[in-house]
């Protein structure tokens, strides 16, 4: 069975805290993304990484950078976390291959106070 | 740039009832399309996928879509909904730039009368 896993399902940090959220996938999957999720505004693209070390910036990439030093881990780390920040973050994978489905993760629900 | 465009953010139906919700895209190639449905604290699962051939695909669950080109359309229908399709659907398009990245649309919540 195919898997994505988020480290964690809820957290809750400080303001101006370094926040790391982790996802691994099991399927060996080149793309690895990840999502901020908001009512009304569905699903956000903040970076993605179609390979090892290899990233690129989505539509929301600010406040936020990631990590990709193996290809089955992908790091999304909020370098001085803020209150909107708090949301709900996806991570996904897929073959490079469009031609295919991604896989999501159950999501961190992250709250900043 | 690529775009997805859910119009309704909430719709009712009653259960047995037809379910048709709406998706707009916005790309210059042929689109890879997806809908994609999330149930309460759940992740995002696959419902049906559009690359190319016949115009009206068959998903999981019930579901079908079809593909209009001239509209930039690629509307999720069903016949006959049941109280378990309370959940939000997403629809995303498919964007080639050195792999593969997804943009979704707002979503459309659904949710059922008894």
């Amino acid at each position: 069975d195919v898997k994505v896993t988020q480290s964690s399902r809820y957290l809750v940090k400080r303001t101006g805290e370094k926040v790391f959220l982790e996802c691994v996938q099991d399927m060996d999957h080149e793309n690895m993304f990840w999502y901020r999720q908001d009512p009304g505004l569905g699903l956000r693209l903040i970076y993605f990484s179609y390979d090892v070390k290899m990233k690129e910036k989505g539509d929301i990439p600010e406040g936020y950078s990631v990590s990709r030093e193996k290809k089955e881990r992908f790091s999304l780390i909020l370098e001085s976390a803020s209150t909107n920040q708090t949301s709900m973050y996806l991570c996904a994978s897929s073959f490079r291959d469009m031609n295919t489905e991604a896989f999501f993760g159950q999501g961190t629900r992250l709250t900043v106070v | 740039a690529q775009s997805v465009t859910q119009p309704d953010i909430h719709i009712t139906v009653s259960e047995g009832a037809s379910l048709e919700l709406r998706c707009n895209y916005s790309y210059g190639a042929t689109p890879y399309l997806f809908w994609y449905v999330q149930s309460p604290g759940q992740g995002l699962q696959l419902l049906l996928k559009y690359f190319s051939g016949d115009t009206l695909v068959q998903g999981i669950k019930g579901f079908e879509a079809e593909f209009k080109r001239s509209q930039s359309s690629f509307n999720l229908r069903k016949p006959s909904v049941h109280w378990s399709d309370a959940a939000e659907y997403f629809c995303a398009v498919g964007v080639y730039n050195q792999g593969g990245k997804l943009i979704f649309g707002q979503g459309t919540e659904l949710s059922v009368k008894p």
